[in-house]
């Protein structure tokens, strides 16, 4: 069974808009963290913000923020105020003991293609 | 600081050679992982050390891809008689201790193609 679904293939999205890109995930445990990660063409990870099953807050880093929907199992990344050096992919990750990574290891969606354009 | 590094970025093998792959992980850093990443797919989990200890190899793909962290710093990505299937992007990844040991750091990865 999927347990990371991004169900936007790709986004195009004018320069200076907010971005969100959709992740729904599926977990029994009760405790479990969330990410996103950054690809550029570059092909480097780059992790951009964590949250955690039990933050009682969205998680925020700069322009980053994850709309945490936890009994929606929902953790939109939301960008704001888009640059064209956004444009990549983007990867929503979960660790769980039971995901398929190990008790430590990511299980990623498939990804969004995020195209900024001027 | 010098991220975490990995050799060589590029191997190209014919059927049924073995290959070894290198990660250099952010130094201090305890924990240790490889993924795979076919193309146009999300990363897939192979194993996962502690220091020199393999806690968890649980996506190698079958017996013949073999990890190894001898001294607790750089590991070895070995895979044997390499088939078709195995091209990918292999990632490594490593992760500190402590208040965000959640994060993990991930190298460029070394793209194999395997003709």
């Amino acid at each position: 069974a999927q347990k990371i679904t991004q169900t936007q293939p790709g986004m195009f999205v004018q320069e200076k808009e907010a971005v969100t890109l959709d992740c729904t995930y599926d977990t029994s445990d009760p405790s479990y963290g969330l990410f996103w990660y950054k690809q550029p063409s570059s092909g480097e990870m780059i992790f951009l913000i964590y949250q955690g099953s039990y933050d009682q807050q969205n998680a925020t880093e700069g322009r980053y923020s994850l709309n945490f929907q936890k009994a929606r199992k929902s953790a939109n990344l939301v960008i704001s105020a888009s640059q064209l050096g956004d444009s990549a992919m983007y990867f929503c990750a979960m660790r769980d003991p039971y995901s398929g990574g190990g008790a430590d290891g990511l299980t990623f969606g498939k990804g969004t293609h995020l195209i900024i354009q001027p | 600081g010098a991220g975490v590094s990995q050799s060589p970025r590029y191997k190209v093998a014919k059927r049924g050679q073995d290959v070894a792959l290198r990660c250099d992980p952010i130094s201090g850093h305890v924990s240790l992982f490889w993924y795979q990443q076919a193309l146009g797919q999300g990363p897939e989990f192979l194993t996962y050390f502690q220091n020199e200890a393999q806690l968890d190899k649980s996506g190698l793909p079958s017996d013949r891809f073999f990890a190894e962290r001898p001294e607790g710093s750089v590991s070895t990505l070995k895979i044997q008689r390499t088939q078709q299937e195995d091209s990918a992007v292999y990632l490594c990844a490593s992760s500190p201790l402590g208040d965000r040991s959640y994060e993990q750091y991930f190298g460029p990865g070394t793209r194999l193609t395997v003709t």
